[in-house]
């Protein structure tokens, strides 16, 4: 079983709606990450928090909005999404200010957006 | 930046057979180097890391992966697959310096029939 949890694992949602991600883990870790995977496709990173504080945004629209609200807790929320946001949108976490250190993944969201 | 490159998209095996997936990056500094694999409906798990020390690691479920650095490459095996091997692999790398990003591969599919 993974550590990272995320709910809901399915979201299907218009595109006039607001909607939001939930991401949780109980390790410790205090770098937190989401990330979006098409299908057939590798993840691509959006989001990193480090300490809670965001330390990267890979260029990603502003209908997204991350929030890490404590150590362990992490969202993302949606508004004004387009179909090709539908993917799989992924959590994790890891040390933070390691390289050398694994990362953990939830098993996702899987959001459609009609 | 990094990039990571995986030749192999698609690989269709019997079981017993061999495995090698390949898996080259290109990073210009020192860099961490992971496989993961994501089986169908599952999330992504870690199969094995390498961060510095012997060349050689050894992961969960019998897989290996040699890093050779001359080459850039972080090459995936296993002496033997099984049916339940049938699954995705994602090379990724995280560099030690600089921004840490996780990036990921393209992926390999691999299915392993009876």
């Amino acid at each position: 079983d993974t550590e990272v949890t995320q709910t809901p694992k399915h979201l299907v949602m218009g595109m006039t709606n607001k909607k939001s991600l939930k991401c949780e883990q109980h390790m410790g870790h205090r770098a937190m990450y989401w990330y979006k995977q098409k299908a057939k496709k590798p993840p691509e990173l959006m989001f990193v928090y480090s300490y809670e504080k965001l330390s990267i945004n890979e260029s990603v629209p502003s209908r997204f909005s991350p929030e890490c609200p404590n150590s362990s807790l992490l969202n993302l929320h949606l508004h004004a999404l387009q179909p090709e946001d539908s993917a799989l949108y992924l959590c994790a976490s890891s040390q933070a200010g390691q390289a050398n250190t694994e990362a953990f993944f939830g098993q996702g969201t899987r959001l459609t957006v009609v | 930046a990094q990039s990571v490159s995986q030749h192999n998209h698609h690989v269709i095996l019997s079981e017993a057979a061999s495995l090698e997936l390949g898996c080259n990056y290109s990073y210009g500094g020192t860099v961490n180097l992971f496989w993961y694999v994501q089986y169908p409906g599952q999330h992504l798990q870690l199969l094995l890391k390498y961060f510095s020390g012997d060349p050689l690691v050894k992961g969960i479920k019998g897989f290996e992966a040699e890093f050779i650095k001359s080459k850039f490459s972080f090459n995936l095996r296993k002496p033997s697959v099984q049916w339940s091997d049938t699954a995705e692999y994602f090379c990724a790398v995280k560099p030690n310096t600089g921004f840490q990003k996780l990036v990921f591969g393209t992926g390999t599919r691999l299915l392993v029939s009876p």
